[in-house]
């Protein structure tokens, strides 16, 4: 168990609809970034929050939104769902905004299908 | 701009032979990080290594051996006597040596590994 704790594992959805990822970050890690790992892309940045601030901005469509409560969970709002949205999703937490000293911690990831 | 480069994207070995994944890097720091991470077929990232830019030195774990060569901008990673658990997609990333906001791992395409009996 890395610490950072990503719900749901599995999630199939239609195309069109909504749906949100959650993410824990680990304990006394106050920046957490997202990821989309899809088949013919790679492992894509999406987006990095530090303590409930936005701080950076990848490749991540204007569909897709996200944010991190005080509690420093963070969640990943992905909506209009197109069939090329289908991939695994991962949420990393580090210590600081920069996260260069020990990296990341990977969560287990969300796998999305949208059928 | 940073870049990762593993330019083998699928390797198929017998069990019990070596083989060396490949990582070539781009960045114009000075100080960075590299770092290994295993993704099985169950999903998940796991962590192998971290190297410093400033050491060099190789380093062995077990079966698993990594050759950083910053003259080459490389970061190799070798499997010796490899075993079928060892199938996996292995990435390749780099991070800067910051702790400013937007300072993020870039990974490589990834090598999948396949190990056979």
């Amino acid at each position: 168990d890395s610490g950072v704790t990503q719900t749901p594992k599995h999630l199939i959805t239609a195309t069109g609809q909504r749906v949100t990822l959650r993410c824990s970050p680990r304990s006394g890690d106050l920046s957490v970034y997202w990821y989309q790992q899809s088949l013919d892309q790679g492992l894509q940045f999406l987006i990095q929050y530090y303590n409930g601030e936005e701080r950076a901005k990848g490749n991540i469509l204007e569909r897709f939104s996200a944010q991190q409560f005080p509690d420093l969970h963070s969640e990943l709002n992905l909506s209009s769902l197109e069939l090329g949205d289908s991939a695994l999703y991962f949420c990393a937490s580090s210590q600081r905004q920069g996260g260069s000293n020990y990296g990341y911690t990977f969560g287990s990831g969300t796998r999305l299908t949208v059928v | 701009a940073q870049k990762v480069t593993q330019a083998q994207t699928e390797i198929s070995v017998v069990e019990k032979e070596d083989v060396t994944l490949d990582c070539v890097y781009e960045t114009r720091d000075t100080t960075y990080y590299l770092f290994w991470y295993k993704q099985p077929p169950s999903g998940e990232l796991v962590f192998l290594i971290r190297r410093n830019s400033f050491d060099e030195q190789n380093e062995i774990s077990g079966r698993y051996s990594w050759n950083f060569q910053k003259s080459t901008s490389s970061f190799n990673f070798t499997i010796t006597a490899s075993q079928v658990v060892d199938s996996a997609v292995y990435f390749c990333a780099l991070i800067r040596r910051r702790n400013n906001a937007g300072n993020m791992l870039t990974f490589g395409g990834g090598t999948r590994l396949m190990v056979k009996p």
